[in-house]
């Protein structure tokens, strides 16, 4: 079945410092890729997507790209705030014309920005 | 403000008891679900509802119903809950394909004892 595989972490980072979260996919379509953001005792934020390979998604200086050749969607960012910490899913979506296209996440990456 | 409202946030409750999780969401959104958060298991799908009175199971659907007689409400209903279903529910909605992005709600924290 499909499925996203993503580091769990926690990731922990001082301010400034560049973020790489690594996200994996397997599917036995074309999918939509996802990232979600969930601060705490909030629910789940779309972040970016991208819906066809090689697009790059970005949102908040956030960027990620659709890989095809590597079945990769890594989220990027050049330099995290203490704002930043929160919990990140990696998702997929593949659309079966007419079926039911929901949400395959990843467990999800805890990152703690340090002042 | 457009949003998906989950009531209630927390909620204890007694083996067997039944229970209702309301959703409601203001967006006109046909596709609507519900999914449960666990630690290192991510967010599974429950339930899902393409539009009024369609639904369908999703991928953990076992102990738990669902109802959509009108568009803006999705309720969770467990009917005799256990242990194993203490966990963070969240309920979803979105227009269209998922390519549009879900709309989450604040989530329900179920413990059930």
């Amino acid at each position: 079945g499909d499925s996203v595989t993503q580091m769990e972490g926690p990731v922990t980072l001082s301010e400034e410092a560049f973020l790489t979260i690594n996200c994996t996919y397997t599917a036995t379509g074309y999918p939509s890729l996802f990232w979600y953001v969930q601060y705490p005792g909030e629910g789940l934020q779309l972040l970016l997507k991208a819906t066809k390979a090689d697009d790059k998604g970005s949102n908040k200086g956030f960027e990620a790209t659709y890989r095809k050749e590597t079945t990769s969607f890594h989220l990027e960012k050049g330099s995290v705030q203490v704002s930043d910490s929160a919990v990140y899913f990696c998702a997929l979506s593949l659309y079966s014309g007419g079926g039911a296209d929901g949400l395959t996440f990843g467990k999800g990456t805890h990152l703690i920005i340090q002042p | 403000e457009a949003q998906v409202t989950q009531n209630p946030r927390y909620l204890i409750t007694v083996t067997g008891k039944k229970l209702t999780v309301t959703c409601s969401q203001n967006m006109n959104h046909e596709y609507m679900s519900w999914y449960r958060q666990d630690p290192g298991l991510g967010l599974r799908q429950i339930y899902y509802s393409m539009n009024v009175e369609v639904t369908d199971k999703g991928d953990v659907p076992e102990g738990y119903k669902v109802s959509r007689k009108e568009k803006r409400n999705f309720p969770l209903i467990l009917e005799s809950p256990s242990p194993n279903q203490t966990s963070l529910y969240f309920c979803a909605s979105r227009r269209g394909t998922a390519n549009y992005g879900y709309t989450f709600g604040s989530g329900t924290r179920l413990t059930v004892v």
